[in-house]
């Protein structure tokens, strides 16, 4: 099983709600990624976990908070969004976020914020 | 600056046709990836170089990475619409461990 889920698909939030990205894995991966993805840009890395520990933040603005309880499990926690965060957000897995691995992507959520 | 360079930014191509995308480094390579990915879905692992020199393919499409580990080339034989859509390389960069960067991706429109 080499699937990531990612829920929900889509997601409209206004700039004042709470809302929570989830991302599942089952392949026994030990880091998991957050990327945001702007309209013809490359994935940008946003977050990395490496054994339910935050390993990297690349800077993100702290209305994106996120959480890994589980080695399966990564959510990414919205609060106060602003429209610009729209994008698509892609969770990815990989073996344990060293140089050289393979990660491999969920389908993505597609997040609009009005 | 972007620290890959991909090439072409687009492609379009007759169905049965041949092409090659290119990925450029300024840097020596950890690994390099391949993905597809179709508008507005996630990242399709295609291919993973990481020996100078190395050569993989997958039913229609071969990617190479040079000795020096700073390009690679994705070809495809003989296309299909099937092919198209974005493509990505991706890389560990040195001192970057464990966090990818990807290229700007080459889009791919086939026609029938």
């Amino acid at each position: 099983d080499t699937e990531v889920t990612q829920t929900p698909k889509h997601l409209v939030m206004g700039m004042t709600n709470k809302k929570s990205l989830k991302c599942e894995q089952h392949m026994g991966h030990r880091a998991m990624y957050w990327y945001k993805q702007k309209a013809k840009k490359p994935p940008e890395l946003m977050f990395v976990y490496s054994y339910e520990k935050l390993s990297i933040n690349e800077s993100v603005p702290s209305r994106f908070s996120p959480e890994c309880p589980n080695s399966s499990l990564l959510n990414l926690h919205l609060h106060a969004l602003q429209p610009e965060d729209s994008a698509l957000y892609l969770c990815a897995s990989s073996s344990y976020g060293g140089a050289g691995e393979t990660q491999y992507f969920g389908p993505g959520t597609r997040l609009l914020v009005l | 600056s972007q620290e890959l360079e991909q090439s072409p930014q687009s492609l379009i191509v007759q169905e049965g046709k041949n092409l090659t995308i290119n990925c450029t480094s300024s840097k020596t390579l950890y690994g390099l990836y391949w993905y597809k990915q179709k508008y507005g879905e996630g990242l399709i692992f295609l291919m993973m170089l990481q020996k100078g020199g190395e050569e993989k393919s997958h039913e229609k499409i071969t990617a190479k990475l040079d000795e020096k580990k700073q390009q690679s080339s994705l070809h495809i034989t003989a296309s299909q619409p099937s092919h198209a859509g974005i493509y990505l390389c991706g890389a560990d960069l040195p001192l970057n461990a464990g966090k990818s960067t990807f290229g700007d991706g080459t889009t791919l429109t086939v026609k029938p």
